[in-house]
């Protein structure tokens, strides 16, 4: 069954520093997104990307963060100058135009900033 | 008041019984609704997709929706200790648009 797929599964990394979050969506979906999830509180939208292009973000998404689909296959999350409150689990999830346009996530990637 | 609202629970039932979860939202406009389930550590799953008001079945699910009470709620019917997660309730306003999910209701299924 196709899957999204994430990596690293974890990150850990210094205050201040970059860090590329990578995500291969399902193959023929058209629709992708980043959500994170601090420990213990609610999945929160961070931005979606369809037709090569931002199609919404939320406040969270602040200049610090960008997103990539550099080919293909890949979407990436990156996030310039890490803060101690980016760490927290970020999920990728991509749908497809039809069938009701679930969203399906990937395992996810642990961010862990010291 | 909260975009989608879930009580937190923990909601506790016997092995067999029926489970019951609810949630609400703010948005009229809302278009598509979903339950997801997620086990501690791990990301959403999709249990049910529900778009028009009524019941939905899969198995041992049924979901429900009543837009005008803008309500929706998740039945587990023969609850198994496997079922022990948290579901949390997520709805959209427009294709391809983004999730808002509710905090999430726990869910422990004693055997």
């Amino acid at each position: 069954e196709p899957e999204v797929t994430q990596t690293p599964s974890h990150q850990v990394t210094q205050m201040g520093q970059e860090v590329i979050l990578r995500c291969v969506p399902i193959s023929n979906h058209l629709y992708f997104y980043w959500y994170r999830q601090i420990l213990g509180q609610k999945v929160e939208f961070l931005v979606s990307f369809y037709n090569n292009e931002i199609s919404e973000k939320s406040e969270i998404f602040d200049d610090q963060f960008s997103v990539e689909r550099p080919d293909g296959s890949n979407f990436t999350l990156k996030i310039r100058s890490t803060k101690l409150e980016d760490s927290a689990m970020y999920f990728c999830a991509s749908a497809q135009r039809e069938g009701g346009n679930i969203q399906y996530f990937g395992a996810g990637t642990r961010l862990s900033v010291l | 008041q909260k975009e989608v609202e879930q009580n937190s629970g923990p909601l506790s039932v016997p092995e067999g019984a029926i489970a019951s979860l609810n949630c609400t939202y703010s948005d009229r406009g809302s278009q598509s609704f979903f339950w997801y389930r997620q086990y501690s550590g791990k990301s959403p799953e999709l249990i049910m997709s529900i778009y028009s008001n009524g019941d939905k079945e899969d198995g041992r699910f049924t979901a429900q929706l009543n837009k005008a009470s803008q309500y929706v709620s998740l039945l587990i019917r023969d609850s198994q200790p496997s079922d022990s997660a948290t579901y949390l309730c997520a709805v959209n306003r427009v294709q391809g648009g983004k999730l808002i999910f509710g905090q999430g209701t726990e869910l422990s299924v004693k055997p």
